[in-house]
C-alpha cells in the first residue's frame, strides 16, 4: 500500500518570503501522479500542482514550484513570494496511474501561517 | 467553485440516527469518490464509483454504504452513528481517464454526531 508522509505538521512565513513543504512517499509503482492540495480556512479542497511521475521536469505554477525526486521518492512544494492568502492546510497527495480514476492517499496535511 | 456540489452543507445529528448524505458531480464526470477527513485520521478515501458501479473501496465501516445513480448523482448512507463519525465528508469527481487526473472535489458536509 502507498503511503504519504508530510513531517512538518506546522510551519510559518514571513509575507513575500519562500517557504518549503516537505513530502516523501512510499510505493512500488513505477508510474503514478502526485499533487498539492491547498485548504483554506473555507475547508474547500484546491488543487495547487501536480506532477507525473514520468516526467522529469519539475511542474512550476505561476508562484508554486515541486521538486521531484523519484528515486528519493520526496515531493517538496515551494512557494515564493508567500502572500497572505497561502495561509491554508496543504495536503500532499498520491494517485497510481491507472487510466487516471484510482483514489488520492493524502499525507496528514502541514498547516501553513503566512505572517505581515 | 468546482462544479461539484454536495448536500446538506452542515448535519447535526444524535447517536444511532442514520443519514444521507448527496453528491452531484461535474457534468460529464463518471467517477464519483467520498473521502472523510477527521481530526485524528486526516483524509481518507472511503469509497469510489464509476459509471455506477462500486470501482473501489478503502476505509469504508459496514455502517456506511453508497451508491451511484443512473444520472450519475451519488449518495453516502451513514447508519447506527457514533460519536467518532463526526467528521467532514468530501465528495469528489474525475473525467474519463487519460493523462488529467485532477479530482475535483465538492465544498463537504460537515456532520456532527452529538
Amino acid at each position: 500500500a502507498q503511503t504519504v508522509t508530510q513531517s512538518q505538521p506546522e510551519m510559518s512565513v514571513q509575507e513575500a518570503e519562500t517557504v518549503t513543504l516537505s513530502c516523501t512517499y512510499d510505493t512500488s509503482e513505477n508510474n503514478y501522479y502526485l499533487f498539492w492540495y491547498k485548504q483554506p480556512p473555507s475547508r474547500q479542497m484546491i488543487l495547487v500542482i501536480r506532477q507525473e511521475a514520468y516526467k522529469q521536469q519539475n511542474a512550476t505554477e505561476n508562484r508554486f514550484s515541486v521538486n521531484f525526486q523519484k528515486a528519493a521518492k520526496s515531493f517538496s512544494l515551494k512557494i515564493s513570494d508567500s502572500q497572505l492568502g497561502d495561509t491554508a492546510m496543504y495536503f500532499c497527495a498520491f494517485m497510481t496511474s491507472n487510466s487516471g480514476n484510482t483514489p488520492l492517499v493524502f499525507g496528514k496535511g502541514t498547516r501553513l501561517s503566512v505572517i505581515a | 467553485d468546482s462544479g461539484v456540489t454536495q448536500t446538506p452543507k452542515h448535519l447535526i445529528t444524535a447517536t444511532g440516527q442514520r443519514v444521507t448524505l448527496r453528491c452531484s458531480p461535474r457534468s460529464g464526470d463518471l467517477s464519483v469518490y467520498w473521502y472523510q477527513q477527521s481530526l485524528d485520521q486526516g483524509l481518507q478515501f472511503l469509497i469510489q464509483y464509476y459509471n455506477g458501479e462500486e470501482r473501489a473501496k478503502g476505509n469504508i465501516l459496514e455502517r456506511f454504504s453508497a451508491q451511484q445513480f443512473p444520472d450519475l448523482h451519488s449518495e453516502l448512507n451513514l447508519s447506527s452513528l457514533e460519536l467518532g463519525d463526526s467528521a467532514l465528508y468530501f465528495c469528489a469527481s474525475s473525467p474519463l481517464g487519460g493523462t488529467y487526473n485532477e479530482q475535483f472535489f465538492g465544498p463537504g458536509t460537515r456532520l456532527t454526531v452529538l
